[in-house]
């Protein structure tokens, strides 16, 4: 059964540092990995998707690397800042289309 | 841009009672999914829909539960007989579906459901 775990937990970073969360999978016959960003009681925000043949994604501030092969991905964010504060969810597409998720990686940016 | 919406946003029962979680998926997208996510836990799948019917369930989803496409724009969850553990917080999400392996589910703002 699929499993998905993220660390840490939680982070809390000073504005401006670059930052890394961590993500794996413990089944690597994955379609696709993506990274959601989750505000206190809202729903979920996509961020990236990396299909299984891809290495990594960039969106602004934002890459995400998969190692299929190692059951891993990162999210790299440059230069926080107090608007990424929130939460960070990793879900892989393993069977079918439903996702299965970390229980996320809690950012808090400090100015 | 389009959006996923749900309704209502907060609802408040008593165990063993029915409720009825509704959603509004993206038009023209294929595939609607209900999630949740029990507080302070991951958020977990429990059922998806395409073609009018269900595609895939995962074993959260018993009997008590259905979902249904009443026309040609809701999306809703039926929970029949409500029990403390259901309390929670319900995602809608809907996929495009097309080229599903390149594409992520948009999901909604959720329902927090409390069971007294």
């Amino acid at each position: 059964k699929q499993e998905v775990t993220q660390i840490p937990a939680a982070l809390s970073v000073p504005e401006g540092e670059n930052l890394v969360l961590n993500c794996s999978f413990t089944d690597s016959a994955i379609y696709n990995l993506q990274w959601f960003r989750q505000d206190p009681g809202k729903g979920l925000t996509s961020l990236l998707l990396i299909q299984s043949s891809q290495r990594e994604q960039t969106s602004g501030r934002l890459n995400a690397s998969l190692d299929k092969s190692s059951g891993r991905s990162t999210l790299y964010i440059a230069a926080s800042q107090p608007g990424d504060s929130a939460t960070y969810l990793c879900a892989v597409n393993q069977a079918g289309t439903a996702l299965i998720f970390g229980k996320g990686t809690t950012l808090s940016v400090s100015s | 841009e389009p959006e996923v919406t749900q309704t209502p946003s907060h609802q408040v029962t008593q165990m063993g009672q029915e409720v009825i979680l509704r959603c509004v998926p993206i038009s023209n997208h294929l595939y609607f999914y209900w999630y949740r996510q029990i507080l302070g836990q991951k958020v977990e799948f429990l059922v998806s829909f395409y073609n009018n019917e269900i595609s895939e369930k995962s074993e959260i989803f018993d009997d008590q539960f259905s979902v249904e496409r009443p026309d040609g724009s809701n999306f809703t969850l039926k929970i029949r007989s409500t029990k403390l553990e259901d309390s929670a917080m319900y995602f809608c999400a809907s996929l495009g579906g097309r080229e599903w392996v390149q594409e992520t589910q948009y999901f909604g703002p959720g329902t927090r459901l409390l069971v007294l």
